[in-house]
């Protein structure tokens, strides 16, 4: 069974503290993902990276940065935590390298984050 | 820009009824395309993949076309269940494109009993 996982599933901020988000995957996919939903907006894009020690900025990439030293682990930084990055996120990883050749993604369970 | 529209926003049918649910797309040319399901505070569930040399694909009770002259989707639901009341997005990959999935906002599913 693919599995991606999430650090944590619930977690509360306050408005200011740097914010550490982590995401591993066992399926040795190169592309990972990191998405926020939001009621009304549906899933956006923040960062992806598609190889270790590279990323590339999604479409709403301000306020965050992303590391990604290994393979599998795929981590979303909040510098300062705001009140408006209250949401939740989602990582997600694929491999369109491998066989099938589809881009079929496969998300992680989430984090609700909550910033006060 | 890629967007991407879902009809109905949201879906109420009572149990053991067949159902339709729409994405469309506004750039036609989409390589790949994947339905997923989240329930109420989850993540996402890949439910169909239709790739790029294919026009539909069939799980159990539900099946997925593609029509790429349109760039229109649907997902059918057989005999619809309490079980399959969720919310189910769709999403593709444009030709051409990069490697990133576009999201529809997806269409909210309760099925009564």
């Amino acid at each position: 069974d693919v599995k991606v996982t999430q650090s944590s599933r619930y977690l509360v901020k306050r408005t200011g503290e740097k914010v550490f988000l982590e995401c591993v995957q066992d399926m040795d996919h190169e592309n990972m993902f990191w998405y926020r939903q939001d009621p009304g907006l549906g899933l956006r894009l923040i960062y992806f990276s598609y190889d270790v020690k590279m990323k590339e900025k999604g479409d709403i990439p301000e306020g965050y940065s992303v590391s990604r030293e290994k393979k599998e682990r795929f981590s979303l930084i909040l510098e300062s935590a705001s009140t408006n990055q209250t949401s939740m996120y989602l990582c997600a990883s694929n491999n369109p390298g491998g066989v099938p050749l589809s881009y079929e993604q496969y998300f992680g369970p989430g984090t609700r984050l909550t910033v006060t | 820009k890629q967007e991407v529209t879902q009809i109905p926003a949201a879906l109420s049918v009572p149990e053991g009824e067949n159902l339709v649910l729409n994405c469309s797309f506004t750039d036609s040319a989409i390589y790949n395309l994947q339905w997923f399901r989240q329930d109420p505070g989850k993540g996402l569930t890949s439910l169909l993949l239709i790739q790029s040399s294919q026009r539909e694909q069939t799980s159990g009770r539900l099946n997925a076309s593609l029509d790429k002259s349109s760039g229109r989707s649907t997902l059918y639901i057989a005999a619809s269940q309490p079980g399959d009341s969720a919310t189910y997005l769709c999403a593709g990959i444009t030709q051409g494109g990069s490697e990133k999935l576009v999201f529809g906002k997806g269409t909210k599913l309760t099925v009564n009993p």
